[in-house]
């Protein structure tokens, strides 16, 4: 079955700085990968994702790139804000209907 | 814009008691989940419901029960919680059926609260 495997938290960064979590998965076949973002106290929302390999998701400043060959979807944001301060998931769903999750990575932002 | 709305979003309840998660959808979904979310574990799969009148187990559904009511909603039982049942509980869905299914996303509501005690 498939499994995911992020980097473990939490991080605390300075405004401005760079981020970088990193994800790896293990996947029978080539699942879609994805990067769910959830914010204090709601649900998790969609940050962006990828269907096949060397796709590149972005959305909000954030970009990863789908390598099959290190089986890698690693986040990165250039200048991070006070307000990107969440917990970050990565995920990966083949062709059944589980969606399987990584254990999350909370990210603080301090001005 | 609702998307997925699931109630209550905070529950106490005494062990032994039992209690109904509700979930609806308006965006035509067929699939739907209901997952758990603990510290460090991520998020695991309880239940699923690919279509309309067909459930099938996740992960972790011992202890769960569900309906699958109609196209818009999909509710999660416990019959006789447990203090290992105190979690947050999310619900989603997701629009199979149209296209490669590992691409399709899946949409989540705002969580509920379950503290047993």
């Amino acid at each position: 079955g498939n499994s995911v495997t992020q980097m473990e938290g939490p991080v605390t960064l300075s405004e401005e700085a760079f981020l970088t979590i990193n994800c790896t998965y293990t996947a029978t076949g080539y699942p879609s990968l994805f990067w769910y973002v959830q914010y204090p106290g709601e649900g998790l929302q969609l940050l962006l994702k990828a269907t096949k390999a060397d796709d590149k998701g972005s959305n909000k400043g954030f970009e990863a790139t789908y390598r099959k060959e290190t089986t890698s979807f690693h986040l990165e944001k250039g200048s991070v804000q006070v307000s990107d301060s969440a917990v970050y998931f990565c995920a990966s769903r083949s062709n059944d209907y589980k969606l399987s999750f990584g254990a999350g990575t909370t990210v603080t932002v301090r001005a | 814009n609702a998307g997925v709305t699931q109630t209550p979003k905070f529950q106490v309840l005494k062990t032994g008691q039992s209690m109904t998660l509700q979930c609806a959808q308006d965006m035509n979904h067929n699939s739907m989940y209901w997952y758990r979310q603990d510290p460090g574990m991520g998020l695991r799969l309880i239940y699923y419901s690919a279509s309309e009148g067909t459930t099938d187990k996740g992960e972790v559904p011992n202890g769960y029960n569900v309906s699958r009511l109609n196209k818009r909603e999909f509710s999660l039982r416990l019959e006789s919680a447990a203090p290992s049942q105190t979690s947050v509980y999310f619900c989603a869905s997701s629009p199979e059926g149209a296209g490669t299914l590992s691409g399709n996303t899946i949409y989540f509501g705002e969580g509920s609260w379950l503290t047993v005690v």
